[in-house]
Parts: C-alpha cells; sequence; structure tokens
C-alpha cells in the first residue's frame, strides 16, 4: 500500500496476556518511530528506529515493552504481561530521513483494550 | 521540562467562520514547530510546520500558522472552516537536535451547519 500499514487495527486481550502490533512502514523509509495515544492526550513517543537498530527507546514505559525491527522495515511491537493500564492507540510513523528534513507519516494506529 | 500546552479542549465552530487555535509551548531554545490533524478513522496529517524564517507559515487545507516568540505561541487559523474541518488537531514541537516529536492533548473541532 502507499501509507503506513497497521495491524490489528483493533486488539483486545485479557490483563497478563501477551500482544504484538505490527507495522509496515512506507518503502523505502529508513526512520520508523512508535507512539502511544492513551484517550484524551497526545501522542507519547515509545521508541524510535533508524534502519534495523533502536536509536532511542526512552519512550518505553518499562521492560515488559519491546520493539523490533529485524530487516529495517516492518517493526512490531511487543507487549508482555499486558495491563489495563495499557490500553490505548499505538501508533506507527515513517519517514525517510527523520523528522527535520522529511514529514513523518503516520497509521491509522492500533487500539489495544486491555480488560 | 520541554512541553506543549494546548489550552482549549474543544472549540465549536459555524461552518463559514473563522477558527483560530491556540498552541504554547515550553522549550530552552525555539523548538521546530508542527500541527497535525487527525480525522476519525485516519492517520495524523501534516498540516503545517515551522523551522525558521517567516513567522507567518502557510500549510495545506487553507490553514497558517503564526509563529510569535515573545509569547512562545503556535497558533493555527483558517479563515473560514468547511464541516469537513471537523477533527482533532494537535500541536507539536522538537528540539533542533532531536528526532522525538512532543505533542499537545489536542484541541476537538466541531463544525455546526
Amino acid at each position: 500500500g502507499a501509507g503506513v500499514s497497521q495491524t490489528p487495527s483493533n486488539k483486545v486481550t485479557e490483563k497478563g496476556k501477551y500482544v504484538e502490533l505490527r507495522c509496515d512502514p512506507i518503502s523505502g523509509h529508513t526512520a520508523l518511530y512508535w507512539y502511544r495515544q492513551s484517550l484524551g492526550q497526545g501522542p507519547e513517543f515509545l521508541i524510535y528506529f533508524q534502519g534495523t537498530g533502536a536509536a532511542d527507546d526512552s519512550g518505553l514505559p518499562n521492560d515488559r515493552f519491546f520493539a523490533v525491527r529485524p530487516e529495517g522495515s516492518v517493526s512490531t511491537l511487543k507487549i508482555q504481561r499486558t495491563e489495563r493500564g495499557d490500553s490505548a492507540v499505538y501508533l506507527c510513523a515513517s519517514s525517510t530521513s527523520g523528522l527535520h528534513t522529511g514529514e513523518l507519516f503516520f497509521g491509522e494506529g492500533s487500539r489495544l483494550t486491555v480488560l | 521540562a520541554q512541553s506543549v500546552t494546548q489550552p482549549d479542549i474543544h472549540i465549536t465552530v459555524s461552518e463559514g467562520a473563522s477558527l483560530e487555535l491556540r498552541c504554547n509551548y515550553s522549550y530552552g531554545a525555539t523548538p521546530y514547530l508542527f500541527w497535525y490533524v487527525q480525522s476519525p478513522g485516519q492517520g495524523l496529517q501534516l498540516l503545517l510546520k515551522y523551522f525558521s524564517g517567516d513567522t507567518l507559515v502557510q500549510g495545506i487545507k487553507g490553514f497558517e500558522a503564526e509563529f510569535k516568540r515573545s509569547q512562545s505561541s503556535f497558533n493555527l487559523r483558517k479563515p473560514s472552516v468547511h464541516w469537513s474541518d471537523a477533527a482533532e488537531y494537535f500541536c507539536a514541537a522538537a528540539g533542533s537536535n532531536d528526532y522525538k516529536l512532543s505533542f499537545g492533548a489536542g484541541t476537538t473541532v466541531t463544525v455546526r451547519a
């Protein structure tokens, strides 16, 4: 597709379960970001990839959260032992070269609900 | 601490009327500034951005924003709104050496006929 694709669009899970959220960025975009948007809030930074490596994971809230991008394209955000407070929309964005020289293109997000 | 504040949670405007959304930032140095729009079922879309130079910035969909250093503000304006402008609007900022956007909490715009 032409834009950033995120799957699933909706995920409902039970407290304590493991969840994976997938992001397929625009082809050729080397920079990839994950953000989390809680109800009534603006998006909050989680992690930034440049190529295959996580250049900055300082926004990950704790060690239950982990993200990978093994081939420098698709990225997966992994959440272990989910908690109700993890419920949010998880947004992925990609860019050709980062924030200042390129535009960030956002996906529609994956809405996670933890019961 | 670096932050972006959008004082208005919700604004209702009549179709054809003008719109102004407020944004204030708190950064050590002038950051790069952005406005995004989020429509239902769609991803965040960049409306405009300010890095330096002319303080009045033109964007897509007829929007413009004015950077005022003295007020630490970057307010978004549109002279005449259309029903399709109903959406949530986010102001965002990033330091000149940063790659992370900091977003405000957003302003929801409702357009009445």
